[in-house]
């Protein structure tokens, strides 16, 4: 079975600083990995995911993640964060081929003026 | 494009009694999914159809829940004999028939049920 692990329930940072939201998971199998934004009182967003390909993936929005097979991780970044991006971010895992995705416990951003 | 709608957004009830939740899918998305989220946890995969095909249900799924999309459109959750376990909240997401390998899956606002 396959499981995703976020390292930080809470990231404080302040505005223009540099962010790390940290994720890792557990398969025996390929995968396809996401990440999802939550804003307030709003559903799940898809920020950006990762299928094939590069291992690098970004989002319009300015952040980026990094598929990084031997360490089963997949990081989320971004350079200079914002007061908008406050809102809690999930990172989730699914078996290619398979509909089913397994999310983490999620990571809540908050920034700091 | 309207986007996953879910209704009620807010539902309190009494232990002990039945509630159902509406999901309309956007309109042309063939498959349609459920997942439950419980304070500071992320999302957990309940069940999934593929027009009205129920094709995977999770072991979350107990007998009190069961899920419908009788036209292949909107989707219905029952959740039967209400425990307190149960508070949580209900997200109905679609995708086209590509499912997660090529596109994107569209979560609703949820579906709040606190159960007293």
């Amino acid at each position: 079975a396959q499981s995703v692990t976020q390292l930080d329930s809470q990231v404080p940072v302040f505005e223009e600083a540099p962010v790390e939201l940290r994720c890792n998971y557990s398969s025996s199998v390929s995968v396809y990995l996401f990440w999802y934004v939550q804003y307030p009182n709003q559903g799940l967003q898809l920020l950006l995911k990762y299928l094939s390909g590069s291992t690098l993936v970004e989002s319009i929005n300015g952040f980026e993640a990094e598929f990084n097979k031997s360490q089963t991780s997949f990081h989320l970044r971004k350079p200079s964060v914002h007061i908008s991006d406050t809102a809690e971010y999930f990172c989730a895992v699914s078996i290619q081929g398979a509909q089913k995705l397994v999310f983490g416990q999620g990571t809540r951003l908050t920034i700091n003026p | 494009d309207t986007g996953v709608s879910q209704d009620p957004r807010h539902k309190i009830t009494k232990r002990g009694q039945n509630v159902t939740f509406r999901c309309d899918p956007i309109s042309e998305h063939n498959r349609l999914y459920w997942y439950r989220q419980t304070l500071g946890q992320g999302p957990e995969f309940l069940t999934y159809f593929q027009n009205e095909a129920q094709l995977e249900k999770s072991r979350l799924l107990s007998d009190r829940f069961s899920a419908e999309r009788p036209k292949g459109s909107f989707s219905t959750l029952e959740i039967q004999r209400t425990e307190q376990g149960d508070s949580a909240m209900y997200l109905c997401a679609s995708s086209p028939v590509m499912g997660i390998s090529g596109n994107t899956i569209y979560f609703g606002e949820g579906s709040w049920l606190t159960v007293v």
